[in-house]
């Protein structure tokens, strides 16, 4: 089975600067997806960035990227200029390619804590 | 473009007792999950519905149940409710074919009693 670990509970970032939230899992699998995910108080689950296992390219998203090694299997997400909006948990999320992998395995969540 | 809606958003339930939740897709998506998620922890995959079948399952008892309608609408059924059923039920919905990206809805809580 997939796990998915977030080994940092809590990290704190000051206002405009940059912080990196990381990300490691386990699959047996060669293609698969990787995804962050932000949920702010208001309980909503909001995708941030999606990384396709088979592309070698890191994925952006405006003030968000990642560093995704294969190898490694680890998939960290850093964010760029933090604003206080960006305050939140945060958790990376694997899928498999097909058939009965296809749902999301979370980790347990980063909560990020923006300081003005 | 309607998100993915849930309903209701917050339900109070006493042990033994049944509870249904209910979820709306995304326009245009025929697949939905639902998981759920326990204070301070990450989401765990309670099942998946597409063409009104239960197409996964993750680890939970028959208790728990599902159902999709035609409209791709679905439903959640926890029965014999436990003090550990309280939790946030996440409903994300995606199309089955291609680059399936889940969107998740608001959620509902539920706190058994």
């Amino acid at each position: 089975a997939q796990t998915v670990t977030q080994s940092q509970p809590e990290m704190s970032v000051q206002e405009a600067e940059t912080v990196t939230l990381s990300c490691t899992y386990d699959t047996s699998e060669s293609d698969y997806y990787l995804f962050w995910y932000k949920q702010p108080p208001s309980r909503q689950m909001i995708l941030v960035i999606r990384q396709e296992a088979y592309k070698q390219q890191n994925a952006t998203e405006n003030r968000f990227s990642v560093n995704f090694q294969k190898a490694a299997k680890s998939f960290s997400l850093k964010i760029s200029d933090s604003q206080l909006g960006d305050a939140a948990m945060y958790f990376c999320a694997y899928r498999g390619y097909s058939g009965s992998a296809r749902q999301l395995t979370f980790g347990s969540g980063t909560q990020l804590t923006v300081l003005p | 473009d309607a998100g993915v809606t849930q309903s209701p958003t917050h339900l109070i339930k006493t042990r033994g007792q049944q509870v249904t939740l209910r979820c709306s897709p995304k326009s245009g998506h025929d697949t939905v999950s639902w998981y759920q998620q326990a204070l301070g922890q990450g989401p765990q995959f309670i099942f998946q519905y597409y063409e009104e079948e239960e197409r996964q399952r993750g680890n939970f008892p028959d208790r728990f149940s599902g159902h999709q309608f035609p409209n791709y609408s679905s439903e959640l059924n926890v029965n014999a409710l436990l003090l550990g059923d309280s939790a946030l039920y996440l409903c994300a919905s995606s199309l089955m074919q291609g680059w399936e990206t889940q969107y998740f809805g608001p959620g509902t809580r539920l706190l058994v009693l």
